[in-house]
C-alpha cells in the first residue's frame, strides 16, 4: 500500500461547480497536510495546509483533514475555468527533516 | 526576479550520456530539495540539502549525484542516462524551520528526454 492514495482523474465539471478532491494515507505519523496546485508545465505552489485535524478555509478552497480516518480533501466552491489544473496532496512528520511525500495529483478541468 | 530557477529548461540527450541540471534559488532559503516527476505526475523527493549538508537522501541509483557549493545552489549531475531517467526534474528551496509545514517554492522544471 502506498503511502498517499489519490484519485487521478481526470475530473471535469462545469463552471460554478463545487469540486471536492481527496487523499488517503497510510503512515499515523503525517501531521502537517497540504494542498499544492500544479499549473500545466509549471512547478507545483503552495494552495493550503493543515496541521492536525480540522477544517480551514480560505477564499473559495476548504481544506479538512480526519486523521482518525486518515483522509483529506480540499473543496473549492464556485469553481472557476482558472482552476484547471493539477491538485497534489502533501504530508509530512516531524522528526523526518520535513520531508514531504506527495500523492499522485488529481488532474482538474473547469468547463466555462 | 525568479525565485528558484533551473537550467536548462529542457535537455534532450541520447542513452549513456553525462548532463547536469543547475538550480538557483534567491529567496534566501537554507534547504534545497530535487524531485522527480514521472509521466504520471508522480513528484517523488530524491534530495534535500540543508545549510549545504545532505539530509534526504531517497533510494535513487547512484548514478545520480548532487552538489550543493552553497546554500543558493543545488545542482544535479546524471551520469549514464538511462531511457527510464527520462521525467521532469523540480528544484525547490525552503526555510526549513520557519513553519513547520515546511512551504516549499518549485523551481519552472527541467524535461529531460533520453533518447
Amino acid at each position: 500500500q502506498k503511502e498517499v492514495e489519490q484519485d487521478p482523474g481526470p475530473l471535469s465539471v462545469p463552471e460554478g461547480a463545487i469540486v471536492s478532491l481527496n487523499c488517503t494515507y497510510s503512515n499515523s505519523a503525517f501531521q502537517y497536510f497540504m494542498w499544492y496546485r500544479q499549473y500545466s508545465r509549471k512547478g507545483p505552489e503552495l494552495l493550503m495546509y493543515t496541521y492536525s485535524s480540522g477544517n480551514k478555509e480560505d477564499g473559495r478552497f476548504t481544506a479538512q483533514v480526519d486523521k482518525s480516518s486518515k483522509y483529506i480533501s480540499l473543496f473549492i466552491r464556485d469553481s472557476q475555468p482558472s482552476d484547471s489544473a493539477t491538485y497534489l496532496c502533501a504530508m509530512s512528520a516531524s522528526g523526518s527533516n520535513y520531508k514531504l511525500t506527495f500523492g499522485k495529483g488529481t488532474l482538474l478541468t473547469v468547463n466555462p | 526576479d525568479t525565485a528558484v530557477s533551473q537550467t536548462p529548461k529542457y535537455l534532450v540527450t541520447q542513452m549513456g550520456n553525462d548532463k547536469s541540471i543547475k538550480c538557483e534559488q534567491n529567496l534566501g532559503h537554507d534547504t534545497m530539495y530535487w524531485y522527480k516527476q514521472d509521466s504520471k505526475k508522480f513528484l517523488k523527493i530524491m534530495f534535500s540539502y540543508n545549510n549545504k549538508e545532505l539530509i534526504i537522501n531517497e533510494t535513487v541509483p547512484n548514478r545520480f549525484s548532487p552538489k550543493s557549493p552553497d546554500k543558493a545552489h543545488l545542482n544535479l549531475h546524471i551520469n549514464s542516462l538511462e531511457l527510464g531517467d527520462s521525467a521532469v526534474y523540480f528544484c525547490a528551496s525552503s526555510q526549513l524551520l520557519q513553519a513547520p509545514y515546511n512551504e516549499q517554492f518549485f523551481g519552472p522544471g527541467t524535461r529531460l528526454t533520453v533518447l
